[in-house]
């Protein structure tokens, strides 16, 4: 089994400033690790994600993670925020497993203040 | 490749009604998922196929809900007898299957009144 935790369900920062979304996991077997952004109204978009190799994994938009085992966690930054990045962010998590299905954390909700 | 689509993206209906929606998945993906989304919360897993098979169903998954995805193709979701709580956004995506990445539509967003 596996399950996602997302610490701060509002996330607030000024335009420039670094951007820092937290996720903890839980799993029992080696994850595959997701972050997905979704605006409103509108499906989920992958971000990036770790399988296995590099713990640091670069993304689109700027973004990147640190997969850290020791800490369970895989937390999504951004050196410096845009009024774009507004938006909810999602960590899932799935296992490496024929299956594929994710499990998702209840997202965080990323404000930038100009 | 045009992504995953699906359709309706709105759909109001009365409580005791059936509806359906529908799941294009991008051509060659041979995985296809169905979940389901309330305000504040994450996409929660109903179902998913390999091809046609349908492989695994949630305990969220009632007796009121079938899935279908004839030919290994498009897929439909039905709920039968709506309910109030069933009220959601319902999501699709699709995959190769390789490393799990999902590519998802835009989603269908059920009002049952």
């Amino acid at each position: 089994a596996q399950s996602v935790t997302q610490l701060g369900s509002h996330v607030s920062v000024s335009e420039g400033a670094l951007v820092l979304l937290r996720c903890n996991y839980s799993s029992s077997v080696p994850p595959y690790l997701f972050w997905y952004v979704q605006y409103p109204n509108q499906g989920l978009q992958l971000l990036l994600k770790y399988t296995t190799g590099a713990t640091l994994v670069k993304g689109i938009n700027g973004f990147e993670a640190e997969f850290k085992k020791s800490e369970t966690s895989f937390h999504l930054t951004k050196p410096s925020a845009h009024m774009s990045d507004a938006a909810e962010y999602f960590c899932a998590v799935s296992l490496n497993t024929n299956a594929g299905k994710s499990t998702f954390g209840d997202g965080t909700t990323l404000t930038v203040k100009p | 490749d045009t992504g995953v689509s699906q359709n309706p993206r709105h759909k109001i209906t009365k409580r005791g009604q059936n509806v359906t929606f529908r799941c294009d998945p991008i051509s060659e993906h041979n995985r296809l998922y169905w979940y389901r989304q309330t305000l504040g919360q994450g996409p929660e897993f109903l179902t998913y196929f390999q091809n046609e098979a349908q492989l695994e169903k949630s305990r969220l998954l009632s007796d009121r809900f079938s899935a279908e995805r004839p030919k290994g193709s498009f897929s439909t979701l039905e709920i039968q007898r709506t309910e109030q709580g069933d009220s959601a956004m319902y999501l699709c995506a699709s995959s190769l299957g390789q490393n799990n990445e999902q590519f998802f539509g835009p989603g269908t967003r059920l009002t049952v009144l």
